[in-house]
């Protein structure tokens, strides 16, 4: 079945410091791919997606590209902010229903000023 | 624009009994999925309803059953409860057509199960 494998974490960074989240899935066919943010008390919201090989999704800072040749969808910032601390999943679905969705563990994300 | 609302906040029960879970759909969308989130885990797929009728399921047994009414709104109904079904429970809702691939989340319902 479909998998999704996050890099481990807690990961510690400065401000300002560059961020990246690898995030590698199994999946049949050609799924869509998405990075979810959890903020502390909060559901997931979601942060970008992208629906084919070789997209970029981007959204306030955040980029992650589709890359079908190594079945990866890393997350990166170039400067994070202690507003980015959260726990953030890397997901996919399919391309047609994305309310059923693969979904990593997560990996928590502190950033200390 | 009310987003996805989910009660109750908090929940305890021992086991072997029964819950209910209530979930509203964000404004306009006609689909309802479920995910169960073990601590320190990702969300996990119980099952997604769209015009009444359950249309997916995850691997979760039978005890887990579910509902969606005329208006959207959905139920998430667990039996027997197990220590091991101690979560948040998270539900999501989304537009079958047009929506983008976007699913919206409510804050989830944290059942303890003692």
């Amino acid at each position: 079945g479909d998998s999704v494998t996050q890099m481990e974490g807690p990961v510690t960074l400065s401000e300002e410091a560059f961020l990246t989240i690898n995030c590698t899935y199994t999946a049949t066919g050609y799924p869509s791919l998405f990075w979810y943010v959890q903020y502390p008390g909060e559901g997931l919201q979601l942060l970008l997606k992208a629906t084919k090989a070789d997209d970029k999704g981007s959204n306030k800072g955040f980029e992650a590209t589709y890359r079908k040749e190594t079945t990866s969808f890393h997350l990166e910032k170039g400067s994070v902010q202690v507003s980015d601390s959260a726990v953030y999943f890397c997901a996919l679905s399919s391309n047609t229903n994305a309310g059923k969705s693969t979904f990593g563990d997560g990996t928590t994300l502190t950033v200390k000023p | 624009d009310a987003g996805v609302t989910q009660s109750p906040t908090h929940l305890i029960k021992t086991r072997g009994q029964q819950v209910t879970l209530r979930c509203s759909p964000k404004s306009g969308h006609d689909t309802v999925s479920w995910y169960q989130q073990a601590l320190g885990q990702g969300p996990q797929f119980i099952f997604q309803y769209y015009e009444e009728e359950e249309r997916q399921r995850g691997n979760f047994p039978d005890r887990f059953s579910g509902h969606q009414f005329p208006n959207y709104s959905s139920e998430l109904n667990v039996n027997a409860l197990l220590l091991g079904d101690s979560a948040l429970y998270l539900c999501a809702s989304s537009l079958v057509l047009g929506g983008g691939l976007e699913q919206f989340f409510g804050p989830g319902t944290r059942l303890t199960v003692l």
